[in-house]
């Protein structure tokens, strides 16, 4: 079974610093892999997926992830953070042999300082 | 623009009642799909349905039903709400698959259900 993994609950980052939250997935095959954001009292938003081909994906947002097979993951960064970056962020994984269903991981809670 | 909408944002219920949460999208999708989401749990799916009066479970379906009698309504049904029913609830579409193998699934703005 497909299962993700996001390892830190909470991270707290200054405006203007670098951000990156880490996933890491389960899945013999190659995975179709995403990360959504949900501001507060919104629904989720795709921020940027992969599906094969270049292992870095941009996304909106100034958003990028890169693919690491070897590792089995998927972090998203950003270079510099803006305070509207504040927001819960779930990486999921879909794939094939699941019916493509998506899994998600706990999700990673993101507080900007000024 | 794809649009998923909820009928509540909020509801209160008290135990044993029944509860319907409505979904409804706008752009003739297929695929309808139920989440609850839980504080460190993510999303987890409850049921999801791919044609009108089909359905499939999820990984959590116990406690729950759902409809689906037209193609751009789904609904999520508490036959019983009970107090670890308490939660958010994602309504979610998308198109069948697409030539990458997988379509994008849009979400609605979620209905956060008390059950006292």
């Amino acid at each position: 079974a497909q299962s993700v993994t996001q390892p830190d609950i909470h991270i707290t980052v200054s405006e203007g610093a670098s951000l990156e939250l880490r996933c890491n997935y389960s899945y013999g095959a190659t995975p179709y892999l995403f990360w959504y954001v949900q501001s507060p009292g919104q629904g989720l938003q795709l921020l940027l997926k992969y599906f094969s081909g270049d292992t870095l994906v941009q996304g909106i947002k100034g958003f990028e992830a890169e693919f690491k097979r070897s590792q089995s993951s998927f972090n998203l960064r950003k270079p510099s953070v803006h305070w509207s970056d504040a927001a819960e962020y779930f990486c999921a994984v879909a794939s094939k042999a699941a019916g493509n269903k998506l899994t998600f991981g706990g999700g990673t809670r993101v507080l900007v300082k000024p | 623009d794809v649009k998923v909408t909820q009928s509540s944002r909020y509801l209160v219920k008290r135990t044993g009642e029944k509860v319907f949460l409505e979904c409804v999208q706008d752009m003739d999708h297929e695929n309808m799909f139920w989440y609850r989401q839980d504080p460190g749990l993510g999303l987890r799916l409850i049921y999801f349905s791919y044609d009108v009066k089909m359905k499939e479970k999820g990984d959590i379906p116990e406690g729950y039903s759902v409809s689906r009698e037209k193609k751009e309504r789904f609904s999520l049904i508490l036959e019983s709400a009970s107090t670890n029913q308490t939660s958010m609830y994602l309504c979610a579409s998308s198109s069948h698959l697409g030539r990458e193998g997988y379509n994008e699934q849009f979400f609605g703005p979620g209905t956060r259900l008390t059950v006292l």
